[in-house]
């Protein structure tokens, strides 16, 4: 079945510090990818998307490439804030587009 | 607008009682979804429904456990009689066709 695969937490960074969370994952077909992100105490946001190969997904300064030949969506921002402290999950959506399978969450915290 | 409105957002019972947790999704969206979150499990997908039919249940833990969808603007997710390994954050999510999921801020529930 889909799986993703997320690197673990917390990673904890500088405030202005380059950050990269890792996404793998396995899938039939073409599935599309996302990030999500959840704030203490709320619900999962959607952050950004990729519906197909090589697309990049960008918001908020975050981007992630959808990368077909690597199984690989890695979440990448240029300077982080502290703002940015939160858990962040990688998603795959099947076929139909409907159900999503996530990994299991990497939480950020970033010191001023 | 108005996102997916769920309540209560903390309940505190005792073991064996019956709860209830309420879900409202967006207007216009026709499938919604239930999860369950925990710090062993991460993010479980319980329940979804496709206008107001529930397509797939398989993730739902045990008997205990049941949803309906009477409408399209109202949910339930009903666990009687509760234990305290049922404590956890559900959340509920609703989405237009391929378009990406829109989470509420969850109930927290504790099951003393």
């Amino acid at each position: 079945g889909d799986s993703v695969t997320q690197m673990e937490g917390p990673v904890t960074l500088s405030e202005e510090a380059f950050l990269t969370i890792n996404c793998t994952y396995t899938a039939t077909g073409y599935p599309s990818l996302f990030w999500y992100v959840q704030y203490p105490g709320e619900g999962l946001q959607l952050l950004l998307k990729a519906t197909k190969a090589d697309d990049k997904g960008s918001n908020k300064g975050f981007e992630a490439t959808y990368r077909k030949e690597t199984t690989s969506f890695h979440l990448e921002k240029g300077s982080v804030q502290v703002s940015d402290s939160a858990v962040y999950f990688c998603a795959l959506s099947d076929r139909a587009g409907n159900m999503l399978t996530f990994g299991g969450g990497t939480r950020l915290m970033v010191k001023p | 607008d108005a996102g997916v409105i769920q309540s209560p957002r903390h309940e505190v019972t005792e073991m064996g009682q019956e709860v209830t947790l309420r879900c409202k999704p967006i207007s216009g969206h026709d499938y919604l979804f239930w999860y369950r979150q925990t710090m062993m499990r991460g993010l479980e997908l319980l329940i979804y429904f496709n206008n107001n039919v529930p397509i797939d249940d398989s993730g739902m833990p045990e008997d205990r456990f049941s949803a309906k969808m009477p409408n399209a603007s109202f949910s339930t997710l009903k666990i009687q009689p509760s234990e305290p390994r049922d404590s956890a954050v559900y959340f509920c999510a609703s989405s237009s066709g391929l378009g990406p999921q829109h989470f509420g801020d969850g109930t927290r529930l504790s099951i003393l």
